[in-house]
């Protein structure tokens, strides 16, 4: 079936520094994938998304590249802010077996400390 | 302005009571879900349903039951049989294949 794993957090940034999340995942066929964000006591909000190889979605200083050769679809940001505190998940949507669900990974917990 | 609606934001229960979580959204989607998150871990999908009438199991629906008569619509009911029913239950709903969901605000349920 398909999977999505995440590195685990949490992750403790300076503000202006460089974020990396990574995220790999399993799955038949060409998935779907995304990026959301969770604030503390919220729903999830769609952070970015790519819908084929190559793709690179983007949205709020945030870039994450569709790498089908290595499975992956790691989150980047130049310079965080206090404000990205928050929770990333990693998620994917495939064509073939699982119906049309998202798949997520756990979760990687954000903070980013003056 | 579209979107989802869960209600009650929190919710508090006796153990052994059933529980109806609401979810409405107007954004015309055909698909809905519900998904269980507990502290520390990633999102469990509980049921789903693609068109009114017909939902399936999500990997964890054990101890719920959903229903499905109208397009905005798709309760979830916690019933006594749920072992470990605290927890923060979201509602998503999306339209087509390789979309991307859109997610209420969650209910945070609490049972004593």
């Amino acid at each position: 079936g398909n999977s999505v794993t995440q590195m685990e957090g949490p992750v403790t940034l300076s503000e202006e520094a460089f974020l990396t999340i990574n995220c790999t995942y399993t799955a038949t066929g060409y998935p779907s994938l995304f990026w959301y964000v969770q604030y503390p006591g919220e729903g999830l909000q769609l952070l970015l998304k790519a819908t084929k190889a190559d793709d690179k979605g983007s949205n709020k200083g945030f870039e994450a590249t569709y790498r089908k050769e290595t499975t992956s679809f790691h989150l980047e940001k130049g310079s965080v802010q206090v404000s990205d505190s928050a929770v990333y998940f990693c998620a994917l949507r495939g064509l073939t077996g699982g119906g049309n669900k998202l798949t997520f990974g756990t979760g990687t917990q954000l903070k980013v400390e003056l | 302005d579209g979107g989802i609606t869960q209600s009650p934001k929190y919710l508090f229960r006796k153990e052994g009571q059933n529980v109806t979580l609401s979810c409405e959204q107007n954004l015309n989607h055909d698909a809905m879900y519900w998904y269980r998150q507990d502290p520390g871990q990633g999102l469990r999908l509980i049921y789903y349903s693609q068109i009114v009438n017909d939902f399936q199991k999500g990997d964890i629906a054990e101890g719920y039951s959903v229903s499905r008569e109208k397009k905005e619509s798709f309760p979830l009911t916690v019933t006594s049989a749920q072992k470990n029913p605290t927890a923060f239950y979201l509602c998503a709903s999306s339209q087509q294949r390789n979309t991307e969901a859109f997610f209420g605000q969650g209910t945070r349920l609490t049972v004593v």
